[in-house]
């Protein structure tokens, strides 16, 4: 059984650096078959796509985001990572991980306050 | 980016009625094309993938068409479980951008 789970810390202060780590069971995640990507909700808003990771470290990344964020893997531990740099009141989201290509399986989203 | 046109954001219908939602892409995506419906606390749950796959484990109710730029996704009959958040996403190029959602509500 698939399944993906966030972890990190909920309060974050502005200019800072967000971590998030996505700690994936049931699948192998150095499989090529699928992405491994990080989601973003806005309270009371809509979906954003954030970026993902495949084939053990290639990434792709929001133009918009692109500066400021890092995805990464690390295989051994069957994770990937969000950094996520100079945070503002407008990172301030639910951010879920997902298996994609289509986002078949996601985490249940941890929401991450950005507050002094 | 590819951005995606979706519409009504809000929707109310009646418990048995036919709800359909549709999507606009600004480019042709092929069929690469998801549906998801979120509820509220939850994260979204795919329903429907290449346009018109239905996800192992979603209901029979729903189906999804379209292809290049115009896809829809139907309820053939709404259930009281079905309020929710539904959205569109293409995966046809990164970013994977989603539609706007509408919001499905019973009458």
């Amino acid at each position: 059984q698939v399944q993906l789970q966030e972890s990190g810390p909920g309060l974050v202060k502005p200019s800072q650096t967000l971590s998030l780590t996505c700690t994936v069971s049931g699948v192998s995640i150095s499989s090529d078959i699928y992405h491994w990507s990080w989601i973003r909700q806005h309270p009371g808003k809509g979906l954003e796509w954030i970026g993902y990771i495949y084939q053990g470290g290639r990434t792709y990344y929001k133009s918009t985001l692109k500066s400021r964020v890092t995805i990464s893997v690390d295989m051994s531990r069957n994770q990937f990572s969000l950094k996520l740099t100079s945070v503002t009141a407008a990172d301030m989201a639910v951010y879920y991980c997902a298996r994609d290509n289509p986002a078949d399986y996601w985490g249940q989203g941890i929401l991450v306050t950005v507050s002094s | 980016d590819i951005q995606m046109t979706q519409s009504p954001s809000s929707l109310s219908a009646s418990v048995g009625d036919r709800v359909t939602i549709t999507c606009q892409a600004s480019q042709d995506i092929s069929n690469f094309l998801n549906w998801y419906q979120q509820k509220p606390g939850k994260a979204p749950r795919l329903l429907i993938y290449r346009a018109s796959k239905l996800e192992t484990g979603a209901p029979s109710r729903f189906s999804g068409g379209g292809s290049g730029t115009d896809f829809s996704f139907t309820i053939s009959s709404l259930q009281p479980e079905d309020i929710g958040t539904y959205y569109c996403q293409q995966y046809d190029s990164p970013p994977y951008t989603f539609g706007q959602g509408t919001n499905l509500e019973i009458k």
